[in-house]
């Protein structure tokens, strides 16, 4: 799997919208991006996924550049509530290993009133 | 809330110790994950069960070991503990190899070894 950089942390306003950046240069045609958030003390939380397309659902717009090599994730209105660290990932799927995620560091974001 | 039920949420054992952790999956779903994550870190891979099968291992040591019932519930077990073994370990169950989307995470137990 692919290895992601993102900046360690981030702040956003309340009520803004908050631009998580994700590098994966390496990227593979077959893998796909994953977003997760994990709030204090609680399991990981899916967020988006996509393959080269933009994505788009209820929480969340994932950007992926033409090229595969960058991703955006945007919280189109942050709220307190989204005060937590952003995993990017990327992995193959349809194969063997469909619970295996890589998790790095991820972006710690601070949503600030 | 997921509806991946882990167990017990706190427990406090002592080095050389042994320790049984349990997760109940997500209704339908046949492939559970299990995760270490020590503090200031992102959760790492220990193994994946499919089937009542390991069919995926991090890189862990043998002391870690798991089982999967026919009910999709699993286990993870840890031998001879050591110290840095302290962490919050996390279950995540799918619908299965081959498939493409989100893994449901349980809220995790947390392992403190004195």
């Amino acid at each position: 799997d692919a290895k992601t950089t993102q900046p360690t942390s981030m702040d956003c306003a309340e009520g803004r919208a908050a631009n998580l950046p994700c590098n994966h240069s390496t990227i593979s045609g077959n893998e796909y991006v994953y977003w997760y958030r994990q709030i204090h003390s609680q399991g990981p939380q899916y967020i988006i996924h996509g393959l080269k397309n933009n994505e788009t659902n209820e929480m969340a717009s994932l950007i992926i550049t033409e090229d595969r090599k960058s991703s955006t994730l945007i919280l189109p209105h942050a709220t307190l509530r989204d005060t937590a660290v952003y995993y990017c990932i990327v992995r193959v799927d349809g194969s063997s290993n469909t619970g295996k995620l890589i998790f790095g560091q991820g972006t710690t974001l601070q949503v600030k009133p | 809330e997921t509806g991946v039920t882990q167990s017990p949420t706190h427990l406090i054992k002592t080095r050389g110790q042994q320790v049984t952790l349990r997760c109940s999956s997500q209704s339908g779903h046949n492939t559970v994950s299990w995760y270490q994550q020590a503090l200031g870190q992102g959760p790492q891979f220990i193994f994946q069960y499919y089937r009542e099968e390991e069919n995926g291992r991090g890189n862990f040591p043998p002391r870690f070991s798991g089982l999967q019932f026919p009910n999709y519930s699993s286990e993870l077990n840890v031998n001879a503990l050591e110290l840095d073994d302290s962490a919050l370990y996390l279950c995540a169950s799918s619908s299965g190899t081959g498939h493409t989307g989100e893994l449901f995470f349980g809220e995790g137990s947390r392992l403190t070894v004195l």
